[in-house]
């Protein structure tokens, strides 16, 4: 069964540091969306992703975030400049369509100290 | 108002139980409605997906969505041990691209 993946499983930075998360979505889809769950909180939409352009994004998602699609097959989150409240686990989700279900990652676990 | 409401729990119920949870949600423009199921440190996984009103069943689980009241649920039946998770509610709109999530219920099904 096809799988959206994620590397690396976990990540720890130090504050100020640039980092980049990276996706594989599943292949047929054209739809890509990063998330956010701090620790004990709610999953937070960032941004979503398509046609190598951004559709919508959150007001989390400031100008130290950036997306990008490098390749046919990966999908990035670039965070420039961490911050300790950047710490949380981030989620890859992929579609087919807008109304067609997401499929989650198994999340990067980034640690900022 | 928060967005979507949803009882962060615990619940705990006996192995074989029915688990009922529940999401209340204010923005009327919502249409789709999923429930992902979440276990410790891992990520959502899809388990109902449903388009507006009505009900919706798969094996075990049967989700529920009543758009008049803004109130969605979920359906355990025959609880299992391997059932015990962080089950989130999570709806969007048409047109649109973000999920939004509620807090996400913690369920414990005793063996």
């Amino acid at each position: 069964e096809p799988e959206v993946t994620q590397t690396p499983s976990h990540q720890v930075t130090q504050m100020g540091q640039e980092v980049i998360l990276r996706c594989v979505p599943i292949s047929n889809h054209l739809y890509f969306y990063w998330y956010r769950q701090i620790l004990g909180q709610k999953v937070e939409f960032l941004v979503s992703f398509y046609n190598n352009e951004i559709s919508e994004k959150s007001e989390i998602f400031d100008d130290q975030f950036s997306v990008e699609r490098p390749d046919g097959s990966n999908f990035t989150l670039k965070i420039r400049s961490t911050k300790l409240e950047d710490s949380a686990m981030y989620f890859c989700a992929s579609s087919e369509t807008t109304a067609a279900e997401q499929y989650f990652g198994p999340g990067t676990r980034l640690t900022v100290t | 108002q928060k967005e979507v409401e949803q009882d962060p729990g615990p619940l705990s119920v006996p192995e074989g139980a029915i688990v009922s949870l529940n999401c209340t949600y204010s923005n009327s423009a919502f249409q789709y409605f999923m429930w992902y199921r979440q276990y410790s440190r891992k990520g959502p996984e899809l388990l109902m997906y449903t388009y507006s009103s009505g009900n919706k069943e798969d094996g075990r689980f049967t989700a529920q969505v009543d758009k008049s009241s803004k109130y969605i649920s979920l359906f355990i039946r025959d609880s299992q041990p391997s059932d015990s998770a962080t089950y989130l509610c999570a709806m969007k709109g048409t047109g649109g691209f973000k999920t939004i999530f509620g807090a996400g219920t913690r369920l414990f099904v005793k063996a």
